[in-house]
């Protein structure tokens, strides 16, 4: 166990929808990572925050979104869902040199 | 980012030594190796990393060539548990960028 939570496991929805991704770190780190693992890109990183400000963007869809919180928690919002977004969504948080997955969110879009 | 090169797959006996390459030819003075692994159905884990020695830790060893255009994981003696993708990853420290450039990684069979 990470010590990271990530909700809902799975999540199943239609082209066109939005969704929302919980995370919650670890108690006491700053920084959270989120990652999507797909068959066909791999494990892409999407965005990092850091004490609720964004630090760092990486390969993330303008249809997508994300925000940390007061307490740390952070939520990755996905809107006008397509059939490619299907997926898993990891969630990593972070004090210092490792990073602490969590288990993942799979994302089916119908 | 520099770039890492790994083997698409191994396989290894239960209870031998498995040893991992990874090439990072075009890699900077400031790139920190580290190595996570991502077991059947998890999200990845982390396993060690080095910058210019050898290290080790209860999960693993780094072994880092003098020029560090390489570097190897060494799994002392496999289990079962240890089947997973490896990924080599080259990382930098200092500024404000933290987060995980992932290759394809290499597949680690272990056969009982």
């Amino acid at each position: 166990d990470s010590g990271v939570t990530q909700t809902p496991k799975h999540l199943i929805t239609a082209t066109g929808q939005r969704v929302t991704l919980r995370c919650s770190p670890r108690s006491g780190d700053l920084s959270v990572y989120w990652y999507q693992q797909s068959l066909d890109q791999g494990l892409q990183f999407l965005i990092q925050y850091y004490n609720g400000e964004e630090r760092a963007k990486g390969n993330i869809l303008e249809r997508f979104s994300a925000q940390q919180f007061p307490d740390l928690h952070s939520e990755l919002n996905l809107s006008s869902l397509e059939l490619g977004d299907s997926a898993l969504y990891f969630c990593a948080s972070s004090a210092a040199v490792e990073q602490f997955f969590g288990p993942g969110t799979r994302l089916t879009v119908l | 980012d520099a770039k890492t090169t790994q083997p698409n797959s191994m396989e290894s006996n239960e209870e031998e030594p498995v040893h991992l390459p990874c090439n990072h030819s075009t890699i900077s003075g400031t790139d920190y190796i580290h190595w996570y692994r991502q077991l059947p159905s998890q999200g990845p884990e982390y396993v060690i990393h080095g910058l210019t020695s050898n290290v080790n830790n209860r999960m693993a060893s780094l072994a880092i060539a003098e020029d560090r255009k390489s570097s190897t994981l060494i799994l002392h003696r496999a289990t079962l548990r240890d089947a997973a993708v490896y990924y080599c990853i080259l990382r930098v420290y200092g500024g404000s960028q933290g987060n995980l450039i992932f290759g394809k990684g290499t597949k680690l069979s272990v056969k009982p």
